[in-house]
């Protein structure tokens, strides 16, 4: 079973705005991971913050996590049409093993040029 | 360094075959979990094997399992398929599971169709 929630299901948005997706999840985590999936294919991994971290950039990824809400986020600044996909919150839960990854329902985000 | 690779990727079966699906995983990624895609369940964890070993188990029956060999490389198998068993299984190599930083590299997947 999922961990958690992701909203938007769905975002669709214009080239050169900013892209906000949130997740949330339910169980105490050892950190909180964001993937991106292309049409079906395998996931890419975009970034990861741990548990004692609230914030943490990478280029144009923007992550947030807050323990207490049980809650995340990742925005996406100047979008491109090539960030068209879908992204996944996926966390590992705080007893279950470093490499159980427990994905959320993830969010479709399409970028129109 | 060559990514995570799958075989096959695309593979068609009949209710009540059994499938082997196969990974290989990084040069020097000694960690393979596997996952189960599908549209009404999502991504979910099978399981994860680590110096030929089942670490790791998510909540599936007992037609599905896995092994790991000498050299990482990973087969899962899937016996007595039944038509929900459709979905893209993703296959992801990481370092070592003690890490708590632990980057896994997916691959491209392997889609199963149960007719």
């Amino acid at each position: 079973s999922q961990q958690g929630e992701e909203d938007p299901q769905a975002l669709s948005i214009q080239e050169g705005e900013n892209a906000t997706m949130n997740c949330s999840y339910k169980t105490s985590i050892n950190n909180l991971q964001w993937y991106r999936q292309n049409s079906g294919r395998g996931l890419v991994h975009l970034i990861l913050i741990r548990s004692n971290e609230r914030e943490k950039h990478s280029g144009r990824l923007r992550v947030t996590l807050d323990t207490s809400k049980k809650s995340s986020s990742l925005l996406i600044t100047a979008s491109r049409a090539a960030d068209t996909a879908s992204y996944f919150c996926a966390t590992v839960p705080f007893s279950g093993g470093y490499n159980k990854l427990i994905f959320g329902a993830g969010t479709r985000l399409a970028v129109h040029p | 360094k060559a990514g995570v690779t799958q075989t096959p990727r695309y593979l068609i079966k009949t209710r009540g075959q059994q499938v082997t699906l196969s990974c290989s995983p990084i040069s020097g990624h000694r960690s393979v979990s596997w996952y189960q895609q599908t549209p009404g369940q999502g991504l979910q964890f099978l399981f994860e094997y680590f110096s030929e070993t089942q670490r790791n188990k998510g909540n599936f029956p007992g037609r599905f399992s896995g092994r790991q060999f000498s050299n990482s490389r990973s087969e899962m198998n899937v016996s007595t398929l039944e038509l929900g068993d459709s979905a893209l299984y993703l296959c992801a190599s990481s370092l070592a599971p003690e890490a708590t930083y632990n980057e896994q590299f997916f691959g491209p997947g392997t889609r199963l169709t149960v007719l």
